[in-house]
């Protein structure tokens, strides 16, 4: 049974456009929660993560955006390029173990 | 990230087959840990390690095992080898309580 849902699978967006990526769970005990991105190849690599505390975390042009009592989170990518071509993961922490999406995979055309 | 190594980076492999994944890290970190991912399943604990005394399992720990040689040095093992341990193996490292992850570039195992 995953503890983190995520959606979806995959993902097809124009250059310039926007990505978006959800992510749900129930483990309320759930204490951090990072995206990683992996390239082919790759081992997944931090892109930006958010405590249960905050509602919404930017680092230039990725944006985690979440809802404690919905439970939910998702990564918003703008003006996404080709180069962020690549899986997603979301991710939830608690009790010093994580527990993974299945991941997405962006693709952008250009 | 480069400062965490994993050896051999591909393995074919019989079933039968008693096998070890290796990881290194230079990071200073002192927490380790072993992940599988399927496709479609992201990735999934197998075990982790706080410190070489301390090992401990993960979610899918059934027919692996592993050892903490050292605080930079962690192996995963597959005693007898099985077709659906066919998957993507990654070794990532932690520093104390930080929950920043740092992962290996993965080994590819084939089970035949």
């Amino acid at each position: 049974q995953q503890q983190v849902k995520q959606s979806p699978q995959s993902l097809i967006v124009q250059k310039g456009g926007i990505s978006i990526i959800n992510c749900a769970y129930e483990n309320t005990a759930f204490d951090y929660f990072p995206w990683y991105q992996q390239f082919p190849g790759k081992g997944p690599a931090l892109l930006i993560a958010i405590r249960p505390d905050v509602s919404e975390k930017k680092e230039g042009r990725f944006t985690i955006s979440f809802n404690k009592s919905a439970k939910q989170f998702s990564l918003h990518i703008m003006d996404s390029q080709p180069g962020d071509s690549a899986t997603y993961f979301c991710a939830a922490h608690n009790f010093n173990k994580f527990y993974f999406g299945s991941g997405t995979k962006l693709n952008v055309k250009p | 990230d480069a400062d965490v190594t994993q050896t051999p980076r591909n393995r074919i492999t019989k079933t039968g087959k008693r096998i070890m994944l290796e990881c290194s890290q230079t990071k200073g970190h002192d927490r380790m840990y072993w992940y599988r991912q399927d496709p479609g399943l992201g990735l999934q604990l197998i075990y982790y390690s706080f410190d070489v005394k301390d090992i401990n399992k993960g979610e899918i720990s059934d027919g692996y095992s592993v050892s903490r040689q050292a605080q930079a040095k962690f192996s995963l093992s597959l005693e007898s080898a099985i077709p659906n341990q066919t998957a993507l193996y990654f070794c990532a490292t932690s520093l104390g309580a930080e929950e920043r992850q740092f992962f290996g570039p993965g080994t590819r195992l084939t089970v035949l």
